[in-house]
C-alpha cells in the first residue's frame, strides 16, 4: 500500500536560511508526487508536483523538490527563506481517491 | 479564476444538531472530495465523487455523515446528529479527471466546532 512519511514534525529555521523538508515514499508503481502547503487558517494550495522527466521540479513561491527513486525520496528545498514561509507543509502521493498525504511538517520562521 | 469555495468558514454548533457543510468545486473539475482535517489524524478523504456520482465513501466514519452532489456545481456535506468529536476542519477538493496523478485543488475550509 502507498504511504508518505515525513520524519519532521516542526522544523525551526532563521529567516534567509536555506530549507529542505524532507519526504520518503511507499509506492507500487511510478510514484505521483506532490508538495502543499497549509497557511493558518487556509486550505492546502499546490507548491509542486512531479510525475515523470526532469527529477528536480520547480514550483511557486521560490520551492523545489528532488525525486530520488533510490532513496523513495521527495525533498522539498528552497535556498532563502522568507518569514512569509512559516506554514504547514504536507508531501503526497497518488492522487484522485488514492491519494495519501503525510503527517506534515510545521516550518516557524525565525527574525 | 475561482477556486473550490466552501461555506460556511467557521460554525459552532450544539451537540445533536444537524451540520450541513457545502461546496461549489472548480468549473469543469468531474471529480469531488470531502476531507477531514484534525490533529490525531491528520488528512482523512472521506468522500469521493465522479461525475457527482459517489465513488469511494468508506472513509466516512459513521451513518450520521452523509454526503451528496445533485449537480456538477455542488455538493453537500451533512452531519446528523453531530458530535463534539465532530470538530474538525472539513475541506472540500476538486480535479479534473480520475487516474492517479490528477492534481487536487483544495477549498480553505469549514471549521466546524461542536461543543
Amino acid at each position: 500500500a502507498q504511504s508518505v512519511t515525513q520524519p519532521d514534525i516542526h522544523i525551526t529555521v532563521s529567516e534567509g536560511a536555506s530549507l529542505e523538508l524532507r519526504c520518503n515514499y511507499s509506492y507500487g508503481a511510478t510514484p505521483y508526487l506532490f508538495w502543499y502547503v497549509q497557511s493558518p487558517g487556509q486550505g492546502l494550495q499546490l507548491l509542486l508536483k512531479y510525475f515523470s522527466g526532469d527529477t528536480l521540479v520547480q514550483g511557486i513561491k521560490g520551492f523545489e523538490a528532488e525525486f530520488k527513486r533510490s532513496q523513495s525520496s521527495f525533498n522539498l528545498r528552497k535556498p532563502s527563506v522568507h518569514w512569509s514561509d512559516a506554514a504547514e507543509y504536507f508531501c503526497a502521493v497518488g492522487g484522485n481517491n488514492d491519494m495519501r498525504f503525510g503527517a506534515g511538517t510545521r516550518l516557524t520562521v525565525k527574525p | 479564476d475561482a477556486g473550490v469555495i466552501q461555506s460556511p468558514r467557521h460554525e459552532v454548533t450544539e451537540m445533536g444538531q444537524e451540520v450541513t457543510l457545502r461546496c461549489k468545486p472548480i468549473s469543469g473539475h468531474n471529480s469531488l472530495f470531502w476531507y477531514r482535517q484534525t490533529m490525531m489524524r491528520g488528512l482523512e478523504l472521506l468522500i469521493y465523487f465522479n461525475n457527482n456520482v459517489p465513488i469511494d465513501d468508506s472513509g466516512m466514519p459513521e451513518d450520521r455523515f452523509s454526503a451528496k452532489m445533485p449537480n456538477a456545481s455542488f455538493s453537500t456535506l451533512k452531519i446528523q446528529p453531530s458530535e463534539p468529536r465532530d470538530s474538525a476542519v472539513y475541506f472540500c477538493a476538486s480535479s479534473t479527471g480520475t487516474g492517479t496523478g490528477n492534481t487536487i485543488y483544495f477549498g480553505e475550509g469549514s471549521w466546524l466546532t461542536v461543543v
